[in-house]
């Protein structure tokens, strides 16, 4: 079936660090990509949508300047968190739809981003 | 805007007995899927179970099935035979079926507990 990947898995870095994380779409193509961002004990928010080619949309009250989206090719979504801080520790969540209305959304299996 | 709301945080089953995870949405449109996610502690996503709302019949998956009520805008889960690998975080999702782009909304999530 279709699979999501997303690297890395887990990452530790000094406050003013810039973070890239890699979501990849295996075998389909992906027009569209998301990022989610979960705290602990809550749920998925949305992020921002990725678009192949085009800019990303952001949700409201997420800084396009600190979570940089970048979504090159049909396989291939970045987030880059720039000049993190600890209160961007968080996880990280990408998935992605394969065409086809009847299609089902697979997600990576997440980036645990921690920030000292 | 679409949302997802569910109303209890915590739940709890004995193995073997059947539990019920409520969930219900607002949305003013009449095409969209509506989806249950299973996130475990490896806070993976798993897909439980997906429904059309164009199908009057509700979905099942083997232990899994759901009561899907269009009219009142509920979405409930019901696990039977609860096994211990079935505790973890439950979350709701809604997608609208208006384009091929649109993002998952998630409610809250229900916190599962099986005990042997």
């Amino acid at each position: 079936g279709a699979v999501v990947s997303q690297h890395p898995s887990w990452v530790i870095c000094k406050s003013g660090t810039s973070v890239k994380i890699e979501c990849r779409s295996l075998d389909f193509q992906a027009t569209t990509m998301f990022w989610y961002r979960q705290f602990p004990k809550q749920s998925l928010m949305l992020m921002a949508t990725s678009n192949e080619g085009s800019k990303a949309t952001y949700e409201q009250g997420v800084e396009k300047d600190k979570f940089l989206i970048n979504h090159a090719s049909l396989t291939l979504s970045t987030l880059t968190v720039t000049s993190a801080h600890p209160e961007d520790s968080s996880f990280y969540i990408c998935s992605a739809r394969p065409q086809g209305e009847d299609q089902p959304q697979h997600f990576g299996d997440g980036t645990r981003l921690s920030i000292l | 805007a679409q949302t997802v709301t569910q109303s209890q945080p915590e739940m709890s089953v004995q193995e073997a007995e059947t539990v019920t995870l409520s969930c219900t949405y607002d949305t003013s449109e009449s095409d969209y899927y509506l989806f249950w996610y299973k996130q475990p502690p490896s806070r993976q996503m798993i897909l439980v179970i997906r429904q059309e709302a164009y199908k009057q019949q509700n979905a099942t998956e083997n232990r899994f099935s759901v009561n899907f009520q269009k009219a009142a805008k509920s979405f409930s889960l019901k696990i039977s035979d609860s096994q211990l690998g079935d505790a973890a975080m439950y979350f709701c999702a809604y997608r609208s079926a208006r384009s091929g782009n649109t993002p998952l909304v998630f409610g809250k999530g229900t916190r599962l507990s099986v005990i042997a």
